[in-house]
C-alpha cells in the first residue's frame, strides 16, 4: 500500500513569495492534517480537513490557508513568506477526523522542507 | 490546556543497553489518546503506538514496551537491548476527545552507539 505522499521534497523561496505544498493521503483515508516542524522542536498543528471541510485550525496567521479536493488530496498555501516560515511541513492522513470517544491515528508523509531566504 | 513534556532532550547509550524515554502529559479531559512516533533522519514520522485513556493496560511489542500510568500522567517508552537502528528522535503526542489535532512534546534524540 502507498503511504502518504508529499510534493515537493525540498523548496527554496525568498521572503515575500508564495508557496503551495501538496499532499496525497493513504488510499481510503478522508482526513488530512498539516503540521509545521521547526528545527529542534516538535510538530505544531496548522489545519485539519475532513470531507473537504476545515475541521480544525491551529494558532497560525491568515497567511496560511489550505483546502482539500474531492479525491481527498490537499494543498497548503503560505503567502508573504517570512524567514520564520522555514521548516519541515508534514502532512498526515487518517480515516476520519475523530469524534466522540474516538481519535483516529494519523499517519505522516515524508514532509516538504521549505527554506525561506 | 493540553501539554506534553519530554524532559530528556538527548540520550546516548551503548548498543544492547535498555533505555527509557519519559513522557508526561497534561489534560483536563477524562478521555484522551496518547501516541509515540519515531522520526529517523529522513524526517518522516513513523507511528509506533496509540493508547486510549480508558485502557490502562501496558503493551509490549518485541523490544518495545510502553508503561501508561494515569496516576502520574505518564506514558513512558522502553527499548530493551537497544540497536543502532533505534537511533532517531522520538515524540510523544496527545489528542483530546473530539479534538482535531495532535499536541507533541519537544522530542528526545536517542543515539545508540555501537
Amino acid at each position: 500500500d502507498t503511504g502518504v505522499t508529499q510534493s515537493p521534497t525540498h523548496l527554496i523561496k525568498t521572503r515575500g513569495q508564495q508557496v503551495t505544498l501538496r499532499c496525497s493521503p493513504i488510499s481510503g483515508h478522508k482526513s488530512v492534517s498539516w503540521y509545521q516542524q521547526v528545527l529542534g522542536q516538535g510538530p505544531q498543528f496548522i489545519f485539519q480537513y475532513y470531507e473537504k471541510e476545515e475541521r480544525g485550525r491551529g494558532n497560525f496567521p491568515d497567511r496560511f490557508s489550505a483546502r482539500q479536493f474531492p479525491n481527498y488530496s490537499s494543498e497548503l498555501n503560505v503567502n508573504a513568506l517570512l524567514l520564520g516560515d522555514s521548516a519541515l511541513y508534514l502532512c498526515a492522513s487518517s480515516f476520519k477526523a475523530g469524534g466522540l470517544r474516538s481519535a483516529d491515528t494519523q499517519y505522516f508523509g515524508p514532509g516538504t522542507r521549505l527554506t525561506v531566504l | 490546556a493540553q501539554k506534553v513534556t519530554q524532559a530528556q532532550t538527548e540520550i546516548s547509550v551503548v548498543e544492547k543497553e535498555d533505555v527509557t524515554l519519559d513522557c508526561v502529559y497534561e489534560t483536563r479531559d477524562t478521555t484522551y489518546y496518547l501516541f509515540w512516533y519515531k522520526q529517523p533522519p529522513s524526517g518522516e514520522l513513523v507511528f509506533l503506538i496509540r493508547r486510549n485513556s480508558f485502557d490502562e493496560q501496558n503493551e509490549i511489542s518485541g523490544r518495545y514496551s510502553w508503561n501508561f500510568q494515569k496516576s502520574t500522567s505518564s506514558f513512558n517508552f522502553t527499548i530493551t537491548a537497544s540497536q543502532v537502528v533505534d537511533s532517531a528522535v522520538y515524540f510523544c503526542a496527545l489528542s483530546e476527545e473530539g479534538a482535531q489535532k495532535l499536541v507533541f512534546g519537544q522530542g528526545t534524540r536517542l543515539t545508540i552507539n555501537p
